[in-house]
């Protein structure tokens, strides 16, 4: 059994850049979701895939987007990058209980925007 | 005021102590309660969960959750230098259809020999 998987680990881009971070999700899991932890501070949820459909989200603006493919792997789209995008970028897998209970995270990718 | 309130230390302790770890929150309709561990530089990684009040062990782990005061904690028993990290409370409750995770924004966990 595969646990969840990011890539990059590390990015470095510039103010009004596009950024697309990818997640495979852990072998049996059809829920992912993403978060941004900015230093010093918990895990912020920005959004939830389940079977291929958006099922939740956060409060942050529509230049946040993603994507779940049929293998349940996920992908996380940022467009026209602010400073305060820096952070680090966790994706979370679930099992199909429905109350996230036991999400498993990734060891997440550390996005800064210059 | 956050919806999950969690004292971010760093809480320093001696090796073998009993640590207490703690949240408040606000939101009546949170029905699921977790822990999370995260090491420097890396995913949290979840430690235990509990549904409503009442207690739960898992080895040296003991989570309690009071609903009534809308408090948790997380004991520690023979605290070790591995445990060492900062540790996340998260809690979940029905919102449109989904169960959503609200974190705390982390106690930072020092143990030292």
């Amino acid at each position: 059994e595969t646990g969840v998987t990011q890539s990059p680990t590390h990015l470095i881009k510039t103010r009004g850049q596009q950024v697309t971070l990818r997640c495979s999700s852990q072998s049996g899991h059809n829920t992912v979701s993403w978060y941004q932890q900015a230093l010093g501070q918990g895990p912020q949820f920005i959004f939830q895939y389940y079977r291929e459909e958006e099922n939740g989200r956060g409060n942050f603006p529509p230049r946040f987007s993603g994507l779940q493919f049929p293998n349940y792997s996920s992908e996380l789209n940022v467009n026209a990058l602010e400073l305060d995008d820096s952070a680090l970028y966790l994706c979370a897998s679930s099992p199909p209980t429905g109350q996230n209970t036991e999400a498993f995270f990734g060891q997440g990718t550390r996005l800064t925007v210059v | 005021q956050k919806e999950v309130e969690q004292d971010p230390g760093p809480l320093s302790v001696p090796e073998g102590a009993i640590v207490s770890l703690n949240c408040t929150y606000s939101n009546s309709a949170f029905q699921y309660f977790m822990w999370y561990r995260q090491y420097s530089r890396k995913g949290p990684e979840l430690l235990m969960y509990t549904y409503s009040s009442g207690n739960k062990e898992d080895g040296r782990f003991t989570a309690q959750v009071d609903k009534s005061s809308k408090y948790i904690s997380l004991f520690i028993r023979d605290s070790q230098p591995s445990d060492s990290a900062t540790y996340l409370c998260a809690m979940s409750g029905p919102s449109g259809g989904s169960y959503i995770p609200t974190f705390g924004r982390g106690t930072s966990l020092i143990v030292h020999p």
